[in-house]
């Protein structure tokens, strides 16, 4: 089945400055890749996906970055505010199968 | 609509007992997901439906955790008898697509003393 990893396990930065989580993938047959943000005993929601025929996606602060050749994608958080403070999921799925989860990065925006 | 709702909230029992959580997916979603969420491992996914068919339970840890989906809009995971190992948050999930833009409820974190 896919792996999903997930590095860093822990991120703390500055108000203000960037954050850049990132993962990789085991199955090359992967095509959507979703992020998942999780606030302190909160349900995890999604913040932003992107499809493998897609190298790149933006939202406001938010851009998530795909190399299929390398099998890996990252999530890139600029300007980043207390609020972004939360654990941050990244997962993969395989066409016509289910997602699995990274283990997740525990961020802190230190204001 | 309300989003996933999930019931209840908070569960704690003793060592033993049988522990059944709910859940009632979002209206038109045709996938519906039951995932365990624990410090060590992190979301696992332990079986997920289909128009309420059972697709793929090979994530259920043993035979003590067994699931239902007898109509499109109420699934029940039941725990019997439970452990102190399966304390945790259990997640509910849905969506229109398989695996894509899932909707999490609220969660039911499970102490088992």
């Amino acid at each position: 089945g896919e792996n999903v990893e997930q590095h860093p396990s822990t991120l703390s930065v500055q108000e203000g400055d960037s954050a850049v989580i990132k993962c990789t993938y085991s199955d090359s047959a992967s095509n959507y890749f979703p992020w998942y943000k999780q606030e302190l005993g909160k349900r995890p929601q999604l913040i932003i996906d992107i499809r493998s025929n897609v190298g790149e996606k933006k939202d406001q602060r938010i851009a998530v970055t795909l190399n299929k050749t390398a099998k890996h994608f990252s999530l890139h958080i600029t300007e980043t505010q207390p609020e972004d403070s939360a654990v941050y999921f990244c997962a993969a799925k395989r066409r016509n199968n289910d997602m699995r989860f990274g283990a997740g990065t525990r961020l802190t925006v230190k204001p | 609509d309300a989003g996933v709702i999930q019931s209840p909230r908070h569960e704690v029992t003793e060592m033993g007992q049988e522990v059944t959580l709910r859940c009632k997916p979002i209206s038109g979603h045709d996938y519906l997901f039951w995932y365990r969420q624990t410090m060590m491992r992190g979301l696992e996914l332990l079986i997920y439906f289909n128009n309420n068919v059972p697709i793929d339970d090979s994530g259920m840890p043993e035979d003590r955790f067994s699931a239902k989906m007898p109509n499109a809009s109420f699934s029940t995971l039941k725990i019997q008898p439970s452990e102190p190992r399966d304390s945790a948050v259990y997640f509910c999930a849905s969506s229109f697509t398989l695996g894509e833009k899932l909707f999490f409820g609220s969660g039911t974190q499970l102490s088992v003393l």
